[in-house]
């Protein structure tokens, strides 16, 4: 399958600064990413759509100073967590749709787990 | 929002027991998607379909599209260690994917 790169993998932040973290389409060109997190025993949560050359599309209840994100290239988007709290821990996963293998089939970041302390 | 549950929350089997596992949704759509998630990692697609009645295998999995269009199981069949992890069910609309609530695999030595 496709494949896509996260990085870090996990990170340990004080309180009040920010991360950013990676989200790479490695053999492919995506013109879509999107943005996941996902709190323990949960389930995947979309954050926010990620398109080349334009603003992100956030989701409900998403705060979109809070979570910048950038798509700069067609194989890059990043996600800034600014002024992160301990509450913001989570599990953030990223995904990318390869077009060319159908519209419907995302390809996930092995996930970044981000601990604030 | 639309929700996707799945059922069972968690199973406990025994390693080469068969599983299945479902997934209802309170609409219509035209996609259904299963996933596995290992501990720490990103979903990894198992199966895809896109007809109502459709049943695709993937190895030891089987899925199905519910004729209604609203719900869909995944089998699999003599279960190994490795199978162990989160089935996730996953519907494509709107240009979105949307995950379920997600079935947790538990297989006791």
């Amino acid at each position: 399958g496709a494949v896509v790169s996260q990085h870090p993998s996990w990170v340990i932040c004080k309180s009040g600064t920010s991360v950013k973290i990676e989200c790479r389409s490695l053999d492919f060109q995506a013109t879509t990413m999107f943005w996941y997190r996902q709190f323990p025993k949960q389930s995947l949560m979309l954050m926010a759509t990620s398109n080349e050359g334009s603003k992100a599309t956030y989701e409900q209840g998403v705060e979109k100073d809070k979570f910048l994100i950038n798509h700069a290239s067609l194989t890059l988007s990043t996600l800034t967590v600014t002024s992160a709290h301990p509450e913001d821990s989570s599990f953030y996963i990223c995904s990318a749709r390869d077009v060319g293998r159908g519209r419907e089939k995302l390809f996930f970041g092995s996930g970044t787990q981000l601990s604030v302390l | 929002g639309q929700q996707l549950n799945q059922s069972p929350q968690s199973m406990f089997i025994q390693e080469g027991e068969d599983v299945s596992m479902n997934c209802t949704s309170s609409s219509i759509f035209n996609t259904w998607l299963w996933y596995k998630q290992d501990p720490g990692e990103g979903p990894v697609l198992l199966i895809a379909l896109y007809k109502a009645g459709e049943l695709t295998s993937n190895g030891r999995l089987t899925a199905q599209f519910g004729i209604t269009r609203k719900d869909s199981f995944l089998n699999i069949s003599a279960s190994i260690p490795s199978d162990v992890g989160i089935y996730f069910c996953a519907r494509f609309g709107n240009e979105k994917l949307t995950f379920g609530t997600g079935t947790r695999l538990t297989i006791i030595p």
